[in-house]
């Protein structure tokens, strides 16, 4: 079954860390970029980072670029975001998402993750 | 302040032919780089609408038609329905930033 299934979100204290999992199935996972886009509540989507297939290609948005890691571990078909120093600008739904191979959009999205970040 | 500029919102009866509008620059649409769109029903993950402008997913009504030109790209919904009631985002590619970026969403309401 083609599906994405985010984890690991939570409450989180200002200036703390988090680590997000995205659990992929239905596809060979190796094939494709992933991505992580976010959405904080009652507001629009933002890119935030990609990775490619290999784990080799790697690009972050500029407001998380220092703070946030992307990963993947294909032997076990998952995507990660390793969120460090987090402020409350940066509570939000996140959403996996499988880039279309030889384009830049997105065909298959997770559920979702909410993070909530307290001050 | 999003990259890209969408109305806030839109609305239409039943029906109706709508049209949303994703307004850029020379940096990404008016780049050449496509323009897609994507659905999100209320509480749900956004859904691919329309990629490379004008191409329909497999399984997405013909009433949902997309066209670009210049620095400008437009969503069409006809014969509009309840269903349809959501939020809209295009989404580009921006060479300045060298990033993804997406418009600010528009609400469709169905009166």
């Amino acid at each position: 079954q083609l599906q994405l299934v985010e984890s690991g979100g939570g409450v989180v204290n200002s200036g703390g860390s988090l680590r997000l999992s995205c659990a992929a199935s239905g596809f060979f996972f190796n094939d494709f970029f992933m991505t992580w886009i976010r959405q904080a509540p009652g507001k629009g989507l933002e890119w935030l980072s990609y990775i490619g297939g290999t784990g080799s290609t790697i690009s972050y948005a500029e407001s998380v670029r220092g703070r946030f890691t992307i990963s993947r571990d294909n032997a076990k078909d998952s995507l990660y975001l390793q969120m460090t120093s987090l402020t409350a600008e940066d509570t939000a739904v996140y959403y996996c998402a499988r880039r279309i191979r030889g384009g830049r959009y997105f065909d298959l999205w997770g559920q979702g993750t909410l993070v909530t970040v307290s001050s | 302040q999003s990259v890209l500029t969408q109305p806030p919102s839109v609305s239409g009866t039943p029906g109706q032919r709508i049209f949303i509008s994703c307004t850029g620059t020379s940096s990404n649409i008016g780049g050449g780089y496509h323009v897609h769109w994507y659905q999100q029903l209320p509480g749900t993950a956004p859904k691919l609408l329309i990629f490379d402008n004008d191409n329909r997913p497999s399984g997405v009504p013909d009433r949902f038609s997309g066209s670009k030109s210049g620095t400008s790209a437009s969503l069409a919904i006809t014969g509009l329905q309840s269903e349809d009631e959501a939020d809209y985002y295009c989404q580009s590619f921006d060479t300045s930033l060298t990033a993804t970026v997406f418009g600010g969403g528009t609400k469709l309401t169905v009166l």
